[in-house]
């Protein structure tokens, strides 16, 4: 079974630095997608980037890229030039393609997720 | 912005009881998923619904069920409440046939 991985329950960022959040995986199948989901208080999970498995360049969103290791399993996230409102729970997410049956919809795994805390 | 509207936003129910949640789409999705998620943990897949029908599920108890209306709304149903149910639970709407989904802000259900 697929299992997605945050080893880091909680992090800190000076505004203006740069923060990389951690996650690794563990799946057999060669195709897939990872994803980064923003929860604020708010509690609305809020999609941050995307990435292909069989796509070897890294994604890029405005201030937030990844650094996707596919051998290695691992999926990293960066927040340049952090803001106040970057504050929030980072999940990393994998997106199962076991059942056939649920089309391009299929379940996400997610992680246990990381607390980051942007200091001013 | 039509997105994903959730009822209620909080809810306190007692051991035992039942309770259904509902959920309305992004305008235009055709596809509901739910999650729960539980303090301090990532959301856990419970089902999902496609053109009124369970096309996946989570491992979950018989307890929870749900259903898909023709308009593409949704409602999570739990019977026999637990203590354990208690969590925040989280839909999802999306196109069956694209992978981009849209979250609401999730019912926060208490079980006492």
């Amino acid at each position: 079974a697929q299992t997605v991985t945050q080893s880091q329950p909680e992090m800190s960022v000076q505004e203006a630095e740069t923060v990389t959040l951690s996650c690794t995986y563990d799946t057999s199948e060669s195709d897939y997608y990872l994803f980064w989901y923003k929860q604020p208080p708010s509690r609305q999970m809020i999609l941050v980037i995307r990435q292909e498995a069989y796509k070897q360049q890294n994604a890029t969103e405005n201030r937030f890229s990844v650094n996707f290791q596919k051998a290695a399993k691992s999926f990293s996230l960066k927040i340049s030039d952090s803001q106040l409102g970057d504050a929030a729970m980072y999940f990393c997410a994998y997106r199962d393609s076991t059942d056939r049956n649920a089309g391009n919809n299929r379940k996400l795994i997610w992680g246990l997720g990381t607390s980051l805390a942007v200091n001013p | 912005d039509a997105g994903v509207t959730q009822s209620p936003t909080h809810l306190i129910k007692t051991r035992g009881q039942q309770v259904t949640l509902r959920c309305s789409p992004k305008s235009g999705h055709d596809t509901v998923s739910w999650y729960q998620q539980a303090l301090g943990q990532g959301p856990q897949f419970i089902f999902q619904y496609y053109e009124e029908e369970e096309r996946q599920r989570g491992n979950f108890p018989d307890r929870f069920s749900g259903h898909q209306y023709p308009n593409y709304s949704s409602e999570l149903n739990v019977n026999a409440l637990l203590l354990g149910d208690s969590a925040l639970y989280l839909c999802a709407s999306s196109f069956f046939n694209e992978g981009g989904y849209t979250f609401g802000s999730g019912t926060r259900l208490t079980v006492v």
